[in-house]
Parts: C-alpha cells; structure tokens; sequence
C-alpha cells in the first residue's frame, strides 16, 4: 500500500520554466493539500482540493495552478518558476470523519529555481 | 489576522518532561493538531484537540484552552528519537484550510 506518494523527490530548474510537481494517492481521500515549507513561514498553504474537479486557493496561491481530473492525483504546476519558489513542497490528503481532520503528508519534492 | 505562535527551539534532557506551547489567534476555529517532524522527512500526526482539556496518547499529551487561544504539546521519557520539530497547527471553522505555526525545534541530549 504506497499511501501517498510524491514526484520527483527533487528537481532543480531554471527560471522561467515550467514545472509539474505530482501528488498520488491510494486511500481515496476526499481532500488534497498542497503545502511549500521555507524556514522561518513553517507549512504554507498553497490551494487544496475537497474533491475532483473542486479547488480552492490557500494563503499563497500566486504563481502555481492545480487541477483534480481525478480524486487519486493532484498535480501542481509552477508556469513559470522564479527564484522564490525554490522551497520543499508537500502533498497531503485528509479524511473527513467526524472524529479527526488529521492530514497524511507526502515525503515532499525539494525544488530548486537557479 | 492569522497567527500561531511556538518557541522556536528547546533542549531538554534524555528521560526529562518538556512542554511545548502554542498560542494562536485566528478566524474561527475547528481543532488544533500537533505534528512530529523529523529532519529532511514529512510531518507525521500526533494529537487532535477540539475540545477543551487534556488528550493523552502514551507517552505524548495535549492541552487545549479555547478561551486562551492556547495548546501545549507534552512529551514525558523523553528519548533521543523525540529530537525533531514540532508543528502546531489551527484548522477554521467551516473549512478545511489549514494554518501552521513555524515549528518548534527539539533537541533531547543524552
């Protein structure tokens, strides 16, 4: 049972390019969360997705796109990469029982932009 | 606006007890989560408060005072393996966002 995995692990490229960071999942969560963490801003979120084809845009949006064709995937797309959005992205999903709201985090992509 | 405050390190001692707060303001409010984060690796859940008290899971237990806007995170025995940084995060009310404070970074010494 892999969970949630996350693609590439890491990835280094330039300004200006765009780049496609994958998210799987095989619990079929209903939500998916994309976070970047940066020292100093901790876990930021980026947009989230409560089921297929539903987005919505977190506390730093500006520069990244997300589509959900289907609940298992949620790619996030950076159109064109700038310097600030070198960072460790993180792909989570969460259930929606009413006895937790509990996140299960990907192992993360570290992105570089040089 | 949105804000979660943590102490930004801690050292604590092999066998020793450390708390660690959280105080945090925000827009509503629907639960408060703690998360583990070992270097290098991903978060990993630890506690769940929604409600007003102490939960306690072995050796880790968390409080929570609504009225506050005030958690900790209690670590007891603690081992070598508890030297990670420790998330405190808020989740609004009627949504699933997520705000995450900036982590708290331990370090259990033998």
């Amino acid at each position: 049972d892999a969970g949630i995995t996350q693609s590439p692990r890491y990835k280094i490229t330039e300004t200006g390019r765009q780049v496609t960071l994958m998210c799987h999942q095989t619990w079929s969560h209903s939500y998916m969360f994309w976070y970047r963490q940066d020292l100093g801003h901790g876990l930021r979120l980026i947009y989230y997705s409560a089921a297929a084809d539903i987005t919505d845009k977190g506390e730093v949006p500006d520069g990244y796109v997300v589509s959900r064709s289907k609940t298992e995937n949620f790619p996030l797309t950076l159109e064109s990469a700038t310097r600030s959005q070198t960072s460790v992205y993180f792909c989570a999903t969460s259930v929606t029982s009413a006895s937790s709201y509990e996140q299960y985090f990907g192992p993360g992509t570290r992105l570089t932009v040089t | 606006g949105q804000n979660i405050d943590q102490p930004t390190e801690m050292t604590a001692t092999e066998g020793a007890i450390v708390q660690i707060n959280c105080t945090y303001q925000t827009s509503g409010f629907n639960g408060l989560f703690w998360y583990q984060q070992h270097a290098g690796e991903a978060p990993t859940f630890l506690s769940y408060n929604v409600l007003d008290g102490l939960e306690e899971k072995g050796r880790f237990s968390s409080f929570l005072s609504r009225s506050k806007g005030y958690s900790y995170l209690l670590l007891k025995e603690l081992q070598m393996k508890d030297s990670a940084s420790y998330l405190c995060a808020v989740r609004g009310s009627g949504t699933y966002k997520y705000i995450f404070g900036t982590g708290t970074r331990l370090k259990v010494l033998a």
